[in-house]
């Protein structure tokens, strides 16, 4: 029940394209998701999150997506750049479990010029 | 600001020994967890430390073991290594009751852990 399901294991998108990500979640007790950006050598950074009260949340390029009833969220990357290239993570906690993080398996995305 | 810091930043051991890497919360922050992240996974949780104590600990043998000093600073100290324990050990922080500001959580650049 702790399980946080990502897909697709990786992704192809052209410069300029949409990339899109997504998460599903089974433990009706989260209550906060974040995503996550990580590059090769590098530690997680905090790319954008989201709590349940809200449908959509965007900031810049990236948009959350989430959807409630049906335990799913996703990542919308707009415009996607090479520098965006880097593996995504998104994860969910609940506030009784005092922020600790599941994460999902990873997408690692491509960006071609 | 001084974001989270951790040392060493990578480190090779032998099968057997102990091993112990360090962490500085977010500046503000007072709550430190920890995670493992094996080649080509997501973080998994190992613990988490508040005021000094563990809070709450994920499906990790007792071998992983921490601490937590009076600055909030923390250390995680794994014995009797496996050749399975290599991995990126990462250091989050975040504030204890920051349900307001959507309980945000920095992770520092990690520590690679190899044990040969």
């Amino acid at each position: 029940q702790q399980q946080v399901k990502q897909s697709p294991q990786s992704l192809i998108v052209q410069k300029g394209g949409i990339s899109i990500i997504n998460c599903a979640y089974e433990n009706t007790a989260f209550d906060y998701f974040p995503w996550y950006q990580q590059f090769p050598g590098k530690g997680p950074a905090l790319l954008i999150a989201i709590r349940p009260d809200v449908s959509e949340k965007k900031e810049g390029r990236f948009t959350i997506s989430f959807n409630k009833s049906a335990k799913q969220f996703s990542l919308h990357i707009m415009d996607s750049q090479p520098g965006d290239s880097a593996t995504y993570f998104c994860a969910a906690s609940g506030w009784g479990s005092a922020r600790q993080l599941t994460f999902g398996s990873g997408t690692q995305l491509t960006v071609l010029p | 600001d001084a974001g989270v810091t951790q040392s060493p930043t990578h480190l090779i051991k032998t099968r057997g020994q102990q091993v112990t890497l360090r962490c500085s919360p977010k500046s503000g922050h007072d709550t430190v967890s920890w995670y493992q992240q094996a080649l080509g996974q997501g973080p998994q949780f190992i613990f988490q430390y508040y005021e000094e104590e563990e809070r709450q600990r994920g499906n990790f043998p007792d071998r992983f073991s921490g601490h937590q000093f009076p600055n909030y600073s923390s250390e995680l100290n794994v014995n009797a290594l496996l050749l399975g324990d290599s991995a990126l050990y990462l250091c989050a922080s975040s504030l204890m009751g920051d349900r307001g500001h959507g309980n945000t959580i920095y992770f520092g650049e990690g520590s690679w852990l190899t044990v040969v």
